[in-house]
């Protein structure tokens, strides 16, 4: 079956402006990440929905950046008046449920900001 | 909050020779230990896992480690061979209210031919 899929692959952008960076989810999968990933950094935690219940937004580095999944499958990351720093690779994962599972990443979509 | 260390950040060893990678949590009720591979330009990719009911975990030339106690655990790589070149990255889990998974910085290991 297919895996996770993100949108768009690579973004280029004014500092700024605002981005959407979109995730859909392996079918069934109830348990969705985003993480970001600067240059030869690690896997920065952003936000994590679960089902129905209310997101993990513990991550989210300011209130520039917010995050949507409808219906429990496609999810959304926006970023408002992007910053340079604001560049990097944003990662979505999702996994069978909440319990201790395999993450399926995505390729990843890399924004880069001027 | 939860909060991973990993320790080297940067490893190279001859091929043939053993690697270890290191981490501590701060979380005591985390309970579950993904260790995740990244090839360069590639998505991160479950290798191992281990979960806190049990000290040791082997598959095939890899193994993980856990010491609840000190809360620590690791990834030991034997005969390393070239296309283990790569980015690991430990993770810990917390309880099953949190549900998020917290990684570590990552791993550069890079084995001599």
């Amino acid at each position: 079956g297919a895996g996770v899929s993100q949108s768009p692959s690579n973004k280029v952008t004014e500092k700024g402006k605002d981005v959407e960076l979109r995730c859909d989810p392996i079918s069934g999968h109830t348990a969705l990440y985003w993480y970001r990933q600067s240059l030869g950094q690690g896997l920065e935690f952003l936000i994590y929905f679960q089902g129905n219940s209310a997101p993990d937004k513990s991550g989210l580095p300011s209130d520039r950046f917010s995050a949507e999944r409808t219906g429990g499958s496609v999810s959304t990351l926006t970023i408002q008046r992007t910053q340079q720093e604001d560049s990097a690779v944003y990662l979505c994962a999702s996994s069978v449920d909440r319990g201790q599972r395999e993450l399926f990443f995505g390729e990843g979509s890399r924004l880069t900001v001027l | 909050g939860e909060n991973v260390e990993q320790h080297p950040s940067t490893l190279s060893v001859q091929e043939g020779d053993s690697a270890v990678i290191k981490c501590t949590y701060s979380d005591s009720a985390s309970n579950y230990f993904p260790w995740y591979k990244q090839e360069l330009g590639k998505r991160p990719q479950l290798i191992i896992d281990i979960r806190s009911n049990v000290g040791e975990k082997k598959d095939q030339r890899i193994a993980v480690t856990l010491n609840k106690t000190a809360k620590h655990f690791s990834l030991h790589i034997t005969e390393t061979q070239p296309e283990d070149s790569a980015v690991y990255f430990c993770a810990a889990h917390g309880s099953s209210n949190t549900g998020k998974l917290i990684f570590g910085q990552g791993t550069t290991l890079q084995v001599k031919p």
